[in-house]
């Protein structure tokens, strides 16, 4: 079985523009959330989605949003980008969306210039 | 918000135990202590978790004293393949699948 997917693996972007970074969860998990990992410290929740509804959001700007198609993938957009986005952004698919463990993908490596 | 702390480092010799401790003093009566490991540049893999009970798989152990304030991980016969970063997480049982991270324990196993 596929594990998470994500979508591309490495991107290089200039301060100002937009992107959207995919996710596929493993088959048949309904929830998928999404983490910043900048170098040197640990991954911070930044949303959940659980049967295309959010069900949780960190504490992140509005310049962060995404979004959860019927087939349970999910896209993170980022706008305006600061060279501070620039991080390793994980994608976790669950099975439910509470008290389950969560299953990580290799990420989206974002850098900003 | 990270409620754990955990040692920055440690060194394991290969083949021995590994005992990473975690310290959970305000953990509350519903919330489970969840174990995720990084290798450098992958995603976090989980581990194990567990709520008052120790736990035991096929990757590890979990031990939690009885006033569930702390808590740790053994990895029984550590390998150089164990050489990653450990994360201990509290969280809410009937909450989202929302972990809160902190910097995590950096284990190197060494030959």
């Amino acid at each position: 079985d596929a594990g998470v997917t994500q979508s591309p693996t490495h991107l290089i972007k200039t301060r100002g523009q937009q992107v959207t970074l995919r996710c596929s969860p493993i088959s048949g998990h309904k929830s998928v959330s999404w983490y910043q990992q900048v170098l040197g410290q640990g991954p911070q929740f930044i949303f959940q989605y659980y049967e295309k509804e959010e069900r949780g959001r960190g504490n992140f700007p509005d310049r962060f949003s995404a979004r959860q198609f019927p087939n349970y993938s999910s896209e993170l957009n980022v706008n305006a980008l600061l060279l501070g986005d620039s991080a390793l952004y994980l994608c976790a698919s669950s099975l439910g969306w509470q008290n389950t463990e969560a299953f990580f993908g290799q990420g989206t490596r974002l850098t900003v210039v | 918000d990270a409620k754990t702390t955990q040692p920055p480092s440690m060194d394991c010799a290969e083949g021995r135990a590994a005992n990473l401790p975690c310290n959970h003093s305000t953990i509350s009566g519903n919330e489970y202590v969840y174990w995720y490991r990084q290798i450098h540049s992958q995603g976090p893999q989980y581990i194990i978790h567990g709520l008052k009970n120790n736990e035991t798989n096929e990757m590890a152990s979990l031990i939690i004293t009885e006033d569930r304030k702390s808590s740790t991980l053994i990895l029984p016969h550590a390998t150089l393949r164990d050489t990653a970063v450990y994360y201990c997480i509290v969280r809410v049982a009937l909450g989202g699948n929302q972990f809160y991270f902190g910097t995590g324990t950096s284990l190197t196993v060494i030959p």
